[in-house]
């Protein structure tokens, strides 16, 4: 069966420091790996994906994840935390052959960035 | 900005009535997802459409539960007889075949009394 794990739910990071959210998966194929955001009251964001290639990528806001296929893991990262960075962050997890494009999420890690 | 709308933002009504809520993606859009999700959980997927098709459907999903795409653009999610346990944030995402990330509305919170 397919899955994501978030193994945190909470991070707490003081601003400038480096910053790390945890996710593994488990997919029966190849997978394709994401990461989205969510600000309070709004809908999810998309930040970044690994679907071949390099297995470090970077996405919007200076946020980069690393692709472990061994570990199967997909990290996400950065290296300066922002007070604006807090908020709540889903891995998402989906089949290469899948032809309904269909997801698997994580249950999400809340980022919380002091001043 | 997504490309992807949702009507209405917020929704408030008695237990026993029906709602519906309305997505618009892009005409690009082929597929369309719509996802329930309550406080501090991942997404939960309610249905798919492939262009006007209904290709998947939650097994988890109620037979008050109802959603239409007609002619492939926008498309409805109607909770007939709503419970309290309905209560929760309603988002639609869609994509095409050109990207593998799905796009997101804004959602729309219900809250039933």
């Amino acid at each position: 069966a397919q899955s994501v794990a978030q193994p945190e739910d909470q991070v707490n990071v003081a601003e400038g420091n480096p910053l790390t959210v945890k996710c593994t998966y488990s997919v029966s194929g190849n997978p394709y790996l994401f990461w989205y955001v969510q600000y309070p009251n709004r809908g999810l964001q998309f930040l970044l994906k690994y679907i071949t290639g390099d297995n470090l990528v970077k996405g919007s806001y200076g946020f980069e994840a690393e692709f472990n296929k061994s570990q199967t893991s997909f990290h996400l990262k950065k290296p300066s935390a922002l007070v604006s960075d807090s908020a709540l962050y889903f891995c998402a997890v989906r089949d290469k052959m899948d032809s309904n494009y269909q997801l698997i999420w994580g249950a999400g890690t809340k980022l919380i960035i002091k001043p | 900005d997504t490309g992807v709308s949702q009507d209405p933002r917020h929704k408030i009504t008695k237990r026993g009535q029906n709602v519906t809520f309305r997505c618009d993606p892009i005409s690009e859009h082929n597929r369309l997802y719509w996802y329930r999700q309550t406080l501090g959980q991942g997404p939960e997927f309610l249905t798919y459409f492939q262009n006007e098709a209904q290709l998947e459907k939650s097994r988890l999903l109620s037979d008050r539960f109802s959603a239409e795409r007609p002619k492939g653009s926008f498309s409805t999610l109607e909770i007939q007889r709503t419970e309290q346990g309905d209560s929760a944030m309603y988002l639609c995402a869609a994509g095409d075949y050109s990207y593998n990330e799905q796009f997101f509305g804004p959602g729309t919170r219900l809250t039933v009394l």
